[in-house]
């Protein structure tokens, strides 16, 4: 019931595509879904969250969108870019009992 | 860069030994947080600090403890060390205690256990 599941492992988009990562959580305890950007040798930072009071939250090229019934939140990167090659993240956290369940992380490349 | 600094960067021991890591947060951050990535794991939240005090506890054996120095400061200790301990550790920092705050990364310590 702790876990996030995440999909795809790893994806392959052509530069100008859009990049969709999914995750799935079971807690409804949950109320803070954050994803993080890592790039090879670097911590993971912060990219953008989302409560689940909101379906959908764009920030540039990057988009969160919730399904709250489903229990599902996924990351669209739009025209995606060879620099956004990295590894990200979904984490869920419950405020109530400090919970950071994170994802086990998607491998993005995208090809120029 | 984040303003996160881990020390040491890599870290290579035995089996059975100890080791100390080393976390200072970014200037004017209360908390501190431990994680753990391994290939096959992903990220596993170990431990969050905040202004000295234990804030909460994740999948922390009992063979890893931490503490936060007045200084804020923070140290994670692994002893008994196992083949499987061998992971990159992270160490994060936000401004308040709450769990929507912000996290911030640093670059992380590699342990190698041989």
């Amino acid at each position: 019931q702790q876990q996030v599941k995440q999909s795809p492992q790893s994806l392959i988009v052509q530069k100008g595509g859009i990049s969709i990562i999914n995750c799935a959580y079971e807690n409804t305890a949950f109320d803070y879904f954050p994803w993080y950007q890592q790039f090879p040798g670097k911590g993971p930072a912060l990219l953008i969250a989302i409560r689940p009071d909101v379906s959908e939250k764009k920030e540039g090229r990057f988009t969160i969108s919730f399904n709250k019934s489903a229990k599902q939140f996924s990351l669209h990167i739009m025209d995606s870019q060879p620099g956004d090659s990295a590894t990200y993240f979904c984490a869920a956290i419950a405020s109530g009992t400090y919970k950071y369940i994170f994802g086990t992380g998607t491998r993005l490349k995208v090809l120029a | 860069d984040s303003g996160v600094t881990q020390t040491p960067k890599h870290l290579i021991t035995a089996t059975g030994q100890r080791v100390t890591l080393r976390c200072s947060p970014r200037s004017g951050d209360l908390s501190v947080y431990w994680y753990q990535q391994s290939l096959d794991q992903g990220l596993q939240f170990l431990i969050q600090y905040y202004n000295g005090e234990e804030r909460a506890k994740g999948n922390i054996l009992e063979r890893f403890s931490a503490q936060q120095f007045p200084d804020l400061h923070s140290e994670l200790n692994l002893s008994s060390l196992e083949l499987g301990d061998s992971a990159l550790y992270f160490c994060a920092s936000s401004v308040g205690g709450t769990s929507n705050n912000e996290q911030f990364f640093g670059p992380g310590t590699r342990l190698t256990v041989l």
